[in-house]
């Protein structure tokens, strides 16, 4: 079976700094790889997914994230953060397709400061 | 486009009552319609897969019979929540498919359901 690990449940930056969100991946067969983000007493919004094309991955709001095979991961960057990029990320692997069944890490909090 | 809406978005029930949350794709046909249930300041667990016109698949775990889902058209799946206790209150989320696409699920605003 196919899982996520998130390093770091809370994960604290000042604005303008650099964002790094951390997961990992375990998964016998090629992983499809997702990160969303939730706002408060919301539903989830898809940042950007892997679907084995591109290992560097482009997504909204200036994120991205680099699929590394060797190292199992695809952890989810931003140059430069911002107040508003203060949510809940959550890492996720499908192994069945990009709308198959969805595995989720256990979320990562991310706070940005002044 | 892509755009999921859950109605209601909160809830507040007696116990043992029942409580029926919509799921709704507004602007796509949803083949596949997913059910997750979210604690607070957890992950997200996947309760159940719905497929229109057919009966939904349960995760381990998940009672059948406590948490009802119809999926009887392409824009539509409903959660019931049967004879609801304080154990049941949560974070309901609904996640859809389009059916042309084979992009990502999309996922729906949330039910907050608060038993008392």
């Amino acid at each position: 079976a196919q899982s996520v690990t998130q390093l770091g449940s809370h994960v604290s930056v000042s604005e303008g700094a650099l964002v790094l969100l951390r997961c990992n991946y375990s998964s016998s067969v090629p992983p499809y790889l997702f990160w969303y983000v939730q706002y408060p007493n919301q539903g989830l919004q898809l940042l950007l997914k892997y679907t084995s094309a591109a290992t560097l991955v482009k997504g909204i709001n200036g994120f991205e994230a680099e699929f590394k095979k060797s190292e199992t991961s695809f952890h989810l960057t931003k140059p430069s953060a911002h107040m508003s990029d203060a949510a809940e990320y959550f890492c996720a692997v499908s192994v069945t397709g990009t709308a198959s069944k969805l595995t989720f890490g256990t979320g990562t909090r991310l706070q940005v400061t002044l | 486009g892509a755009v999921v809406s859950q109605h209601p978005s909160w809830v507040i029930c007696k116990s043992g009552t029942s409580v029926k949350i919509e799921c709704r794709s507004l602007d796509f046909q949803a083949t596949t319609m997913f059910w997750y249930r979210q604690f607070p300041k957890q992950s997200l667990m996947l309760m159940a897969t719905s497929n229109e016109g057919s009966k939904a698949t349960y995760e381990q775990g998940v009672e059948k019979d406590k948490f009802l889902i119809n999926h009887a058209s392409l824009t539509l799946s409903t959660l019931t929540v049967t004879s609801a206790h304080p154990e049941d209150s949560s974070f309901y989320i609904c996640s859809a498919r389009d059916r042309v696409s084979v992009g990502p699920q999309y996922f729906g605003p949330g039910t907050r359901l608060l038993v008392l």
